[in-house]
């Protein structure tokens, strides 16, 4: 079993939709969670960063964290175009060493 | 303040021969990571280097190695390339806690 399981997709929306990326986990150590969007050709950029559990909010991204379930979710409101990309997550028991999800890929239609 | 930089970008070497990739952190980081990235298999951990050493490894074959100057500045070789370590290989740097990616080496092995 992998550490982190996250969707592959591909997700396609049409523009102002509320999007929904999902992980979820089997080391109920970790403690470190981060959502990483990462475009065409690009490398990988911190989108989100959460300790433990809880939801945070910046614009229109809001990260969430459920450790009961082993669970976490990045929710994007008012969906853009420019959002269209593949979507990681990632995790850490230490903050040293991280885990990723493959990516979730996704593409917002105008 | 500069990002991660990277060079080359792009690589193109056939089986057998070797490569040499290149990673400059951002200024008054001390702990450079790099990750091997493909459609399949997503983003894997190669190794971690922090003050010139090596603090974690991942599961892949002797045949990559790396290692960091005194700078901070890192390097990475792939010995006896083979076709399947075509891919994305990201260098990532912090001080503690996430990781800030470079855009990436895009090797391709004929």
């Amino acid at each position: 079993q992998k550490e982190v399981e996250q969707d592959p997709g591909p997700l396609s929306v049409p523009e102002g939709a509320i999007v929904s990326l999902n992980c979820t986990y089997s080391n109920s150590a970790f403690q470190y969670f981060m959502w990483y969007r990462q475009y065409s050709r690009k490398g990988p950029e911190l989108l989100m960063y959460t300790y433990s559990s809880g939801n945070k909010e910046d614009g229109r991204f809001t990260a969430q964290v459920d450790k009961s379930s082993k669970y976490i979710s990045l929710f994007i409101r008012d969906s853009q175009p420019s959002d269209s990309a593949t979507y990681l997550c990632a995790m850490s028991t230490t903050g040293n060493q991280f885990y990723f999800g493959t990516g979730t890929s996704l593409t917002v239609i105008p | 303040k500069a990002g991660v930089t990277q060079t080359p970008r792009y690589l193109i070497k056939t089986r057998g021969q070797q490569v040499t990739l290149s990673c400059s952190p951002i200024s008054g980081h001390r702990s450079v990571s790099w990750y091997q990235q493909t459609p399949g298999q997503g983003l894997q951990f190669l190794f971690e280097y922090f003050s010139e050493t090596q603090r974690n490894k991942g599961n892949f074959p002797g045949r990559f190695s790396g290692r960091q100057f005194s700078n901070s500045r890192s390097e990475m070789n792939v010995s006896t390339l083979e076709l399947g370590d075509s891919a994305l290989y990201l260098c990532a740097s912090s001080l503690e806690g996430p990781r800030t990616f470079g855009p990436g080496t895009r090797l391709t092995v004929l």
